[in-house]
């Protein structure tokens, strides 16, 4: 248990559709990365929001994009639906930015695309 | 961002150790190696971390070669629920955020 929870654990859309996953992180984490789980992949970084502010960002389109609120609850957004948006999502937090910061990950919500 | 190298799979008796290793040439000095693992679709779950001394905790030891090329993640007596994806990562900086670069990790089987 990590104490960083997803939600929903499931979803499913249509392609050009809009969907918004949401993160809550564990306790006095103010750091949170999202990342992105193809089948049968390792988990690709999409960015990472410190202290309400996009700080990074990996190989990504801007139809995704995301929240960090001031209780450090995050939200990713993708817009336009591909197929090739069917993944699992995961939210990870940490106490900062820093590389020695260890990540704790959620269950991660599992997204189709038809 | 620093590559790592793990082996597709490998298989491990139950009450044995676990040895997995894993080769990171391109690892900078400020670069921390980090183990992760991942049981059928969950998420990844923190195992263990350091930058160039030999670490232990309750789940594992990591023993980092001096030259930080490579590292070997042991656990010292492998039960069934290890079973899982472990992956090997050089945590780096993209601008101002740190990431985890995730490769196709050692799928490890402990068999009875």
């Amino acid at each position: 248990e990590t104490g960083v929870t997803q939600s929903p654990t499931h979803l499913i859309k249509t392609r050009g559709q809009q969907v918004t996953l949401r993160c809550s992180s564990q306790s006095g984490h103010n750091t949170v990365s999202w990342y992105q789980q193809a089948l049968g992949q390792g988990p690709q970084f999409i960015f990472q929001y410190y202290r309400e502010e996009e700080n990074g960002r990996g190989n990504f389109p801007p139809r995704f994009s995301g929240l960090q609120f001031p209780n450090y609850s995050s939200e990713l957004n993708v817009n336009a639906l591909e197929l090739d948006d069917s993944a699992l999502y995961l939210c990870a937090s940490s106490q900062g930015r820093a590389t020695n910061e260890k990540l704790f990950f959620g269950s991660g919500t599992q997204l189709s695309v038809l | 961002d620093a590559k790592t190298t793990q082996p597709p799979s490998m298989d491990c008796a139950e009450g044995r150790a676990a040895n997995l290793p894993c080769n990171h040439s391109t690892i900078s000095g400020n670069e921390y190696v980090y183990w992760y693992r991942q049981i059928h679709s969950q998420g990844p779950q923190y195992i263990i971390h350091g930058l160039k001394n030999n670490e232990t905790n309750e789940m594992a030891s990591l023993i980092i070669t001096e030259d930080r090329k490579s590292s070997t993640l042991i656990l010292p007596h492998a039960t069934l629920r290890d079973t899982a994806v472990y992956y090997c990562i050089v945590r780096s900086y993209t601008g101002t955020a740190s990431k985890l670069t995730f490769g196709t990790g050692t799928r490890l089987q402990v068999t009875l």
